[in-house]
């Protein structure tokens, strides 16, 4: 079945402590997004990537960063810089270049700080 | 830039009853809008979607959703409402960024309630 995968689940930061949240994806999708939703704030953007070694910020990437060495992977790493990071993470991925198809979406990795 | 605005964070309904989730919007050019809908936990699952032709769109689940030009809305609806579509739902638009890119961008969200 073609989809996207996020790993963990679930996942425990403890202060100052760097952790990076998988996203992998079959459906031959170029552009992958990373998406941070808090109660009440809806989806915002972290981090976008078009294209394979290319990636641009989106409105909230201060204490994040990605990479994209390949087509199917876009891990987001939560930096020690970033104070508040307790929040439900989404990676999706849709067809380049075109308005009218439809994202697809992980299930979401749930991080919290202790 | 392109934004769509979700009016409502909650609407309550009863089992039964016809549900309206609002949804406007601000767009040039053409509208392409969607629905998607997220279960506690999960990420989000689509909906349907405009593109053009028909004002009436039908999607996933027994939801439809209205676009009304003159309006700028896009409401999602349902004649009957069941308990299990008590959820999270967002309406979206995908936004032009540079380098050919459209970024989906999303309302806030409502919280549907439907009540047994």
């Amino acid at each position: 079945d073609g989809g996207i995968t996020q790993s963990p689940k679930y996942l425990f930061r403890k202060e100052g402590q760097n952790v990076t949240l998988s996203c992998e994806q079959n459906l031959n999708h170029d552009a992958m997004y990373w998406y941070r939703q808090d109660p009440g704030q809806g989806l915002r953007l972290i981090y976008y990537s078009q294209i394979v070694n290319d990636f641009q910020k989106g409105d909230i990437a201060e204490g994040y960063s990605v990479s994209r060495e390949k087509k199917e992977s876009f891990p987001l790493t939560v930096t020690s810089a970033q104070k508040n990071p307790t929040a439900f993470y989404l990676c999706a991925s849709s067809i380049f270049g075109t308005e009218n198809t439809e994202a697809f979406f992980g299930q979401g990795t749930r991080l919290t700080v202790v | 830039a392109q934004s769509v605005a979700q009016p409502e964070d909650q609407v309550n309904v009863a089992e039964g009853n016809p549900l309206t989730v609002k949804c406007t919007y601000s767009v040039s050019g053409n509208p392409y809008l969607f629905w998607y809908v997220q279960y506690p936990n999960r990420g989000l699952q689509f909906l349907l979607k405009y593109i053009t032709g028909d004002n009436l769109v039908k999607g996933s689940y027994g939801f439809e959703a209205e676009f009304n030009k003159s309006q700028t809305s896009f409401h999602l609806k349902k004649p009957s409402a069941l308990v299990s579509d008590s959820a999270l739902y967002f309406c979206a638009v995908r936004d032009f960024a540079s380098g050919g890119s459209y970024i989906p961008t999303f309302g806030r969200g409502t919280s549907l309630i439907v009540h047994p």
